[in-house]
């Protein structure tokens, strides 16, 4: 599975966006992009993923670029319950790599009042 | 409401002891995980089980042992083997898909806490 690379930490005002970026440049055609997060002493929690196409949900967007080297988690509206640690993760569908989420350090992301 | 329970949240015990860690899932779903979180690290796979009785070793499996005799549930096992036990351990579960297709979402438990002194 590729290797990603976040910036270790990240502030935001609360209320405004919260982009959070990832390179995985090894990406390959059929593996996904998947973001978690996880507060503090508590299970990690999916966000979204996507494969090629932007995706929005009631949590976030993820924009992918065209060459899906890099990607964005958009929070839109920042609050303090998001500060927490973001993981993008890159997966590969099927055989030996099924549900093998390799999760790295992430991005620690503090919404400040 | 459906989800998964770890139990319990913070476990203690002897160095040499053998301790089982608890991971129970009703929501029907085929593929459970075991991870170890070191402090300010990422999640390490352990183990992971596709289907009832079949599961396969993860990155760091040494010092472990799984079961998988029911669907629910996906016991793990910390032996006196495992080097550095103290951890938070997470367990996961996830939908099973074809086999081009990524489970797109991992469903995580609340966690143990493990110290062993």
């Amino acid at each position: 599975d590729a290797k990603t690379t976040q910036p270790p930490s990240m502030d935001c005002a609360e209320g405004r966006a919260a982009n959070l970026p990832c390179n995985h440049s090894t990406i390959s055609g059929n593996e996904y992009v998947y973001w978690y997060r996880q507060i503090h002493s508590q299970g990690p929690q999916y966000i979204i993923h996507g494969l090629k196409n932007n995706e929005t949900n009631e949590m976030a967007s993820l924009i992918i670029t065209e060459d899906r080297k890099s990607s964005t988690l958009i929070l839109p509206h920042a609050t303090l319950r998001d500060t927490a640690v973001y993981y993008c993760i890159v997966n590969r569908g099927g055989g030996t790599s099924y549900g093998k989420l390799t999760f790295g350090q992430g991005t620690i992301l503090t919404v400040h009042p | 409401d459906g989800g998964i329970t770890q139990s319990p949240k913070y476990l203690f015990r002897k160095e040499g002891q053998n301790v089982t860690l608890s991971c129970e899932q009703n929501l029907n779903h085929d593929a459970m995980y075991w991870y170890r979180q070191d402090p300010g690290q990422g999640l390490r796979l352990i183990y992971y089980s596709q289907i009832v009785n079949d599961f396969q070793k993860g990155d760091i499996a040494e010092g472990y042992s799984v079961s998988r005799e029911k669907k629910e549930s996906f016991p793990l096992t910390v032996t006196s083997a495992q080097k550095n036990p103290t951890a938070f351990y997470l367990c996961a579960s996830s939908s099973y898909g074809s086999g081009t297709i990524s489970p797109h979402e991992q469903y995580f438990g609340p966690g143990t806490r493990l110290t062993v002194t």
